[in-house]
């Protein structure tokens, strides 16, 4: 099945400060997912961005599927960005029936005042 | 986005018991979910893929006699974690993806809240 890796696994920032995230996967997908698990644990849907880029507020990702990568960059960061984010792709690739995703280890982010 | 919805969001129960923890798609029919497991401090793991009107699917190493699944309608999943141990103590989430969004796997999946077990 597909591997994917996130970096870096833990990051600090300050208020205000930009960070960017990094998914690399191993095989061509057709499917990518990115999520923000808060302290709760509850699993919040970012992005869905097998390709291209799309942006949401302070928060934008691109997908390079041609070099299996995906970036989330977020901007002007605030306390409330703190927690895990994940990054998930087809078990299968982008192969028939991959209906199962496959998680990256995450990065922990902590945003301090 | 569609709404999954999972409950309870905790539970504590005594060694030896069951529990069970419902799934729900609040707004759309999910022919299929799954189940993952997330240890503290770790990624999600899938257990199971549940089948609505047919048996699940489980990962190697799951046990299905511990971790029974029910898919009885196109709303709700259930898990029930039978006679259970402090090591099955975990988050447990559940997952569909929205049919609305078009056939197949490459649509976007939704999570429900978790559930946290601990087993005393």
């Amino acid at each position: 099945g597909i591997q994917v890796e996130q970096s870096p696994p833990d990051l600090i920032l300050q208020e205000g400060a930009n960070s960017t995230l990094r998914c690399n996967f191993s095989d061509s997908v057709n499917n990518l997912q990115w999520f923000h698990q808060n302290p709760w644990g509850q699993l919040i849907n970012l992005f869905y961005i097998p390709s291209g880029t799309k942006q949401n507020g302070r928060l934008s990702a691109t997908t390079v599927a041609t070099e299996r990568y995906s970036l989330l960059y977020i901007s002007s960061s605030q306390t409330t960005d703190s927690g895990v984010y994940f990054c998930a792709a087809p078990r299968g690739g982008s192969g028939a029936g991959s209906y199962q995703l496959t998680f990256g280890k995450g990065t922990k982010l902590s945003v301090i005042p | 986005g569609a709404v999954v919805s999972q409950h309870p969001s905790r539970v504590i129960c005594k060694s030896g018991t069951s529990v069970k923890i419902e799934c729900r798609s609040l707004d759309f029919q999910a022919t299929t979910m799954f189940w993952y497991r997330q240890f503290p401090k770790k990624s999600l793991m899938l257990m199971a893929t549940s089948n609505e009107g047919s048996k699940a699917t489980y990962e190697q190493g799951v046990e299905k006699d511990k971790f029974l699944i029910n898919h009885a309608s196109l709303t709700l999943s259930t898990l029930t974690v039978t006679s259970a141990h402090p090591e099955d103590s975990s988050f447990y989430i559940c997952s569909a993806r929205d049919p609305r969004q078009g056939a197949g796997w490459n649509t976007e999946a939704f999570f429900g809240q978790g559930t946290r077990l601990t087993v005393v």
